[in-house]
């Protein structure tokens, strides 16, 4: 059963520009959540979804947006890049939306913003 | 509001000692508890979660965590550790008081000496 996968792996962008991420699922999982980690801020909680829904939002400001599409494909989207957006993204997936699933994670999109 | 501390930035353990790794939090409802661990360029991998009963929760590579909910807290634990359990090691918490998001701790570095 394939993993989580997330695409592309690695990134270069120029301060002001935008981005997208991608990430699919495991197969049958139907809840993605993202995160941004920083050495200095750890794992930072970004959004939830299920079922093309947003369920849950972290706190970052607007210019970080995404979607979940029918079949659980879910992308990220940031829009004017600053310096400080320069993480490694991680998107995880669970079979159910519940408090008790333990997520997967794909192994992120290491974005670099120059 | 939710909320995790990994008190132990780093932990320096020999191998063949036992090992344990610190984390408690903070939860409005019953807390369910997840331990992860990162290896270099990698996701997270999901060891062991608490959801209800036994406090002594068994994971995978032999890794086990004691909750005590009268000192909220939720150890990591493994009798002998090894070389290559030398890793980034995450507490999480989530709880119905804020959704479904997942609040991860700072993460403790292992370093396993042979």
């Amino acid at each position: 059963k394939a993993g989580v996968t997330q695409t592309p792996r690695y990134l270069i962008k120029t301060r002001g520009q935008q981005v997208t991420l991608s990430c699919s699922p495991i197969s049958g999982h139907r809840s993605v959540s993202w995160y941004q980690q920083t050495p200095g801020q750890g794992l930072q909680f970004l959004f939830e979804y299920f079922s093309e829904t947003q369920r849950n939002k972290g706190n970052f400001p607007g210019r970080f947006s995404g979607r979940q599409f029918s079949n659980s494909r879910s992308e990220m989207n940031v829009s004017t890049l600053e310096l400080g957006d320069s993480a490694l993204y991680l998107c995880a997936s669970s079979l159910v939306e519940g408090a008790a699933t333990e997520a997967f994670f794909g192994q992120g999109t290491r974005l670099t913003v120059v | 509001a939710q909320s995790v501390a990994q008190p132990e930035d780093q932990v320096n353990v020999a191998e063949g000692n036992p090992l344990t790794v610190k984390c408690t939090y903070s939860v409005s409802g019953n807390p369910y508890l997840f331990w992860y661990v990162q290896y270099p360029n990698r996701g997270l991998q999901f060891l062991l979660k608490y959801i209800t009963g036994d406090n002594l929760v068994k994971g995978s590579y032999g890794f086990e965590a004691e909750f005590n909910k009268s000192q909220t807290s939720f150890h990591l634990k493994k009798p002998s550790a090894l070389v290559s359990d030398s890793a980034l090691y995450f507490c999480a918490v989530r709880g119905l008081g804020g959704g479904f998001k997942t609040i991860f701790g700072a993460g403790t570095r292992l370093f396993v000496k042979a």
